[in-house]
């Protein structure tokens, strides 16, 4: 079954730190898609990343980065020098890619405050 | 060019009422997928649409719920006799393609259902 997991419920930090965000999945499929979308106070979900299971080059966009790591089965995600304006909620996702359809499973979410 | 739009965007009823939740995907987008979010928690699947045919409908929580996409563009998520565990916000996506493509969803603003 799948599963997503974000154990970080609140993170509070000072605007210039980096911070990064924890992602733990589980699937039995060997083909899946990994996600992260922000949530900011507006309420609007956003796409920030898109990850196919066969590959786990790690990517970097301006302050933000990825790091997959199948071993462990993990997605995390890393803001370096942190904004306020990255304050809001970040979600996890995973679908899988072989099951005839994109049922995407979310994490419960980590709710990012960032102080100035 | 306009993004995904739900309306309404506040609907409260009285337990027991039906409701009747729209969604207007991006145009040219092929998949659709309504979700359900509750207080603090991340999406919840309910079904997505591959054109007209609902490809996956195991997030339906009970037969209370039933989805329609006629046309393969709009599509109206319809609840009968609401149980105020049903207030949620209902979120809607789209993406061009949805079998076997890593596809990005984009969302929609929400309906921020409240049953009395």
């Amino acid at each position: 079954a799948q599963k997503v997991t974000q154990a970080q419920t609140e993170i509070s930090v000072v605007e210039k730190e980096d911070v990064t965000l924890d992602c733990v999945y589980e699937t039995r499929d060997t083909t899946y898609y990994l996600f992260w979308y922000k949530q900011p106070p507006s309420g609007e979900l956003v796409f920030l990343i898109r990850r196919n299971s066969f590959d786990e080059q790690n990517e970097i966009s301006g302050r933000y980065s990825w790091n997959f790591q199948k071993s462990t089965s993990s997605f995390n995600f890393t803001i370096t020098a942190s904004q306020v304006v990255d304050s809001a909620v970040y979600f996890c996702a995973l679908s899988e890619g072989n099951t005839g359809g994109f049922k995407t499973i979310f994490g419960a979410g980590t709710r990012l405050f960032v102080k100035a | 060019g306009a993004g995904v739009s739900q309306t309404p965007s506040n609907k409260v009823t009285e337990k027991g009422k039906y409701v009747e939740l729209r969604c207007d995907p991006i145009s040219g987008h092929t998949a659709l997928y309504w979700y359900r979010q509750s207080l603090g928690q991340g999406p919840e699947f309910l079904i997505y649409f591959q054109g007209t045919g609902a490809a996956d409908d195991s997030g339906l929580p009970n037969d209370r719920f039933f989805a329609v996409r006629p046309e393969g563009s709009v599509s109206t998520l319809k609840i009968q006799r609401t149980e105020r565990g049903d207030s949620a916000v209902y979120l809607c996506a789209s993406s061009l393609a949805g079998l076997a493509t890593d596809n990005e969803q984009f969302f929609g603003p929400g309906t921020r259902l409240t049953v009395l």
